[in-house]
Parts: structure tokens; sequence; C-alpha cells
């Protein structure tokens, strides 16, 4: 019952390039999120959307969402090495129940 | 702040044995979620608690037991191990329904041979 779908799959940039990655969805959200995971850890939480928002920036990243498609994008600018991860949306979806619904997540690579 | 510890961080069973995954969090958090991460798919939720006594099933629940005796502690019971929980399971905790924001561990990477 995944409802996010990242796409590219897998994204290589070389540094200082910008890197988007977008995540499509299924059904009303009350909000979308993105995290990050480095190889053979934990996720660690990016950002948050609400669906009433946009547009929405931390640092060098910046979120879109456009519920009329039913999806969001993810853009890091100025990418660095340590940026090379893999990048994951979860939707809240209004009738989830608590469950965070997840893609299957964008890997981006930054060649130095 | 320890933030969410996972116990073991890597484990090999044979099929049939049953284990416990150990997963606390000193961050006061009510909800706590158990996952599956396998290649090439998201995050799969297992089971989860949004507090102390009450536990709920999530989307792959087969073959697995939670329980919630403490704010702090969400271990995660394999009753009898098959090859197809060869996986990465992380635990994650949140404070609050309201937006959802999930700490995770570092996770358990289980083979079931």
């Amino acid at each position: 019952s995944q409802q996010g779908e990242e796409d590219p799959q897998a994204l290589s940039i070389q540094e200082g390039e910008n890197a988007t990655m977008n995540c499509s969805y299924k059904t009303s959200i009350n909000n979308l999120q993105w995290y990050r995971q480095n190889s053979g850890r934990g996720l660690v939480h990016l950002i948050l959307i609400r669906s009433n928002e946009r547009e929405k920036h931390s640092g060098r990243l910046r979120v879109t969402l456009d519920t009329s498609k039913k999806s969001s994008s993810l853009l890091i600018t100025a990418s660095r090495a340590a940026d090379t991860a893999s990048y994951f949306c979860a939707t809240d979806a209004m009738d989830s129940n608590y469950q965070l619904i997840w893609g299957a997540g964008t890997k981006l690579i930054i060649k130095p | 702040n320890a933030g969410v510890t996972q116990t073991p961080k890597f484990q090999v069973l044979k099929t049939g044995q049953s284990m416990t995954l150990q997963c606390a969090q000193d961050m006061n958090h009510e909800y706590m979620s158990w996952y599956r991460q396998d290649p090439g798919m998201g995050l799969r939720l297992i089971h989860y608690s949004v507090g102390a006594g009450i536990t709920d099933q999530g989307e792959v629940p087969n073959g697995y037991n939670v329980s919630r005796s403490t704010t702090e502690d969400f271990p995660l019971r394999l009753l009898s191990a098959a090859p197809s929980q060869t996986s990465v399971y992380f635990c994650a905790s949140s404070y609050s329904r309201g937006e959802n924001i999930q700490y995770f561990g570092a996770g358990t990477r289980l083979s079931v041979l």
C-alpha cells in the first residue's frame, strides 16, 4: 500500500550542481515529509510541508507541494559530497490513523 | 540524550528461532513504530504504539509481536523466524500525532538462514 512514489530512483550529479527529486502520492494528505538516509544508518527528518503550504525552505533545501497534482519536489542546491544519501518522502494521509506511507526513495550520488 | 537506541545491530538466526529486537527512547515520546526496510522499497510499518499499553498492527504484522509496558521501551518479537523476515528493522518514535515527525534508531540488520 505504498502511497509515495519517487523519481528518479537514482541520480548522479557533480558536486556544486543542484539536485531535484520528486514524490507523487495518491490520497489527500495532512502533510508530507522528506527524510535522508546515509548508507547503513537510520533515517533523519529533513523538512515537513503542510497541505496548505506550497513551498518551504530550510538551508539549501527547497520543498514544493502541489496538492492538485498530488506531488512534491525536493531541491538541494549547491550539492556537496556529504549530500550523498537516499532521500525518502513520507505522507501523512488524512485517513491514515497515524501511519506514515513511504516512498521507495531516490539514491543521490554526488561526484567530486 | 541518546535518542532512539536499537539492539542488536546485527543478528543471524536459523529458521524457526525466535528473538526480540530491543528499542528504547529517552525523549518521552508517546508514539513508537517498527518498520522493515527491504531493498528497493520504502519502509513498511509492522506495528505501532500510541502510548504505554496500546499497540496496533501496521501493514505487515504477520510473524511479529510487540508490547509497550513503558513509555520508553517497545520491543519487537519474532515468533518463529523465516527467511522472508531477512531485512533491516528500524524503530522510530515521535512526539505528537499532529505532525508525526519520526526519530529513528540506527537499525538492526537481520538475516534468517
